[in-house]
Parts: C-alpha cells; sequence; structure tokens
C-alpha cells in the first residue's frame, strides 16, 4: 500500500550512541519533514527536504542531521544522543510546498536513557 | 516562544453536541492554518484548513472559522461522536513556499456517549 512508514516504531538507547530513525514514502512527494512531538510543545520542525540532495533546518535542528539522496527516503540521525532527545519523533511528506497538507507516519518513540 | 497556542489542553462534549476547539496565533505572516487529528499510537491525519483569504471552511461535520483581526481560529464539530475523540492540533504556515508547519501543543477532545 501507498503511504509513509517509519521505523523503528519503538527505539531505547544510551546517551552518546549514534542512532537512525528511517522514514520511506511511496508517494514520491517532493517535500519531508521530520517533527518531535513534546508534551507542552505540541509538534515542531527539526529539518525538512524539498527534494533529493536539498534538506533545510527548522526550528529545532540542533544535534540532528538527515540526508535525502533518494526521494523516498528521509533518514534522520542523531550522531550523540542526549536525554533531551527523548521524544516521539513524526516524518511527514507533501506533494509540493506552499498549501498541501502533509502527510504523516505514524512515530518513532525513542527514549534515551 | 510558542507562535500557535491551544490553551484548552482538554474538553469534553456530551455525543450529539456541539465541539469548539479554539487556536491564537501570533505571527500575522501566517496565511494557511490547518487541523489535524491524533489518535493515540498513529500520526496526525489531516482535518480540514483555510486560507486567510476566507473566514469559514465546512467539510461535512466539521467546520474551521477564521478571524484574523484577532489572530484565531475555531473548529466546529456537529454533532460530536465518540469516535472523534484524538488529540487536535491547530498548525499555520506562512508563504515561504517551504510548507512549514507551526503547531498547537493540541487539545484532547472526549466525546462522551
Amino acid at each position: 500500500d501507498a503511504g509513509i512508514t517509519q521505523s523503528p516504531r519503538y527505539k531505547i538507547t544510551e546517551t552518546g550512541r549514534q542512532v537512525t530513525l528511517m522514514c520511506h514514502q511511496t508517494w514520491s512527494h517532493s517535500y519531508m519533514f521530520w517533527y518531535r512531538q513534546d508534551l507542552g510543545h505540541g509538534l515542531r520542525l527539526i529539518y525538512y527536504s524539498a527534494a533529493a540532495d536539498i534538506t533545510d533546518k527548522g526550528e529545532v535542528p540542533d544535534g540532528y542531521v538527515v540526508s535525502r539522496s533518494k526521494t523516498e527516503n528521509f533518514p534522520l540521525t542523531l550522531e550523540s544522543a542526549t536525554r533531551s532527545q527523548t521524544s516521539v519523533y513524526f516524518c511527514a511528506s507533501s506533494e509540493s510546498g506552499g498549501v498541501q497538507p502533509q502527510h504523516f507516519g505514524d512515530g518513532t518513540r525513542l527514549s534515551i536513557l | 516562544d510558542q507562535q500557535v497556542k491551544q490553551n484548552s489542553p482538554s474538553l469534553s462534549v456530551q455525543e450529539g453536541r456541539i465541539s469548539i476547539l479554539n487556536c491564537d496565533y501570533t505571527n500575522s505572516m501566517f496565511d494557511y492554518f490547518l487541523w489535524y487529528k491524533k489518535y493515540p499510537a498513529e500520526g496526525p491525519t489531516f482535518l480540514i484548513s483555510i486560507s486567510s483569504i476566507k473566514d469559514k471552511n465546512e467539510d461535512g461535520r466539521f467546520t474551521v472559522f477564521l478571524n484574523k483581526s484577532a489572530k484565531h481560529l475555531s473548529l466546529h464539530i456537529v454533532p460530536s461522536q465518540p469516535g472523534d475523540s484524538a488529540v487536535y492540533f491547530c498548525a499555520a504556515s506562512a508563504p515561504t513556499g517551504a510548507n512549514n508547519l507551526f503547531f498547537g501543543t493540541g487539545t484532547r477532545l472526549t466525546v462522551i456517549p
């Protein structure tokens, strides 16, 4: 089925470790996004990508790295995880920029001990 | 600093009655507003949107009202159904072309049968 899938759904790791969250979409949408959801903050944009090999920072990019070598994949890497990065992470995609609704994956719950 | 605010963390409504969820924003550059609905362990799903050139948009039981002078929007659900019980997020974007969304903190709606 077409859609957007995130993996893993749950992840526990330790501070200082590197961890990569995967996001894959089958719609061939141009835009992809990474958000984190924290209590009291709603969803906040970490990074976004307008196309393959084009990425840009969002509201809270520190401590995260993204890449987009293929249109359908947009992995998010925490190079040295910290406890403050414990959160639920959502990937989203949209057909284009501007006034297009974003379609979200089901999230990855990441716990950093 | 939260640019989109949902000041009511929760709302309980009887089945069949109207649910009114409110959202305020501070950035006058926002020109497109969306409501998302989120069930536990799932990603947000797009519900309804409105452009700043309109003051009302309706889709079935869902109506969004926009008051630009007050920087306020609201989502009306009539009649409310138990399946509407979820967390509702308000989101806004500015005309930057990047489709970056700014989310509120969410309102948990409970519809009581």
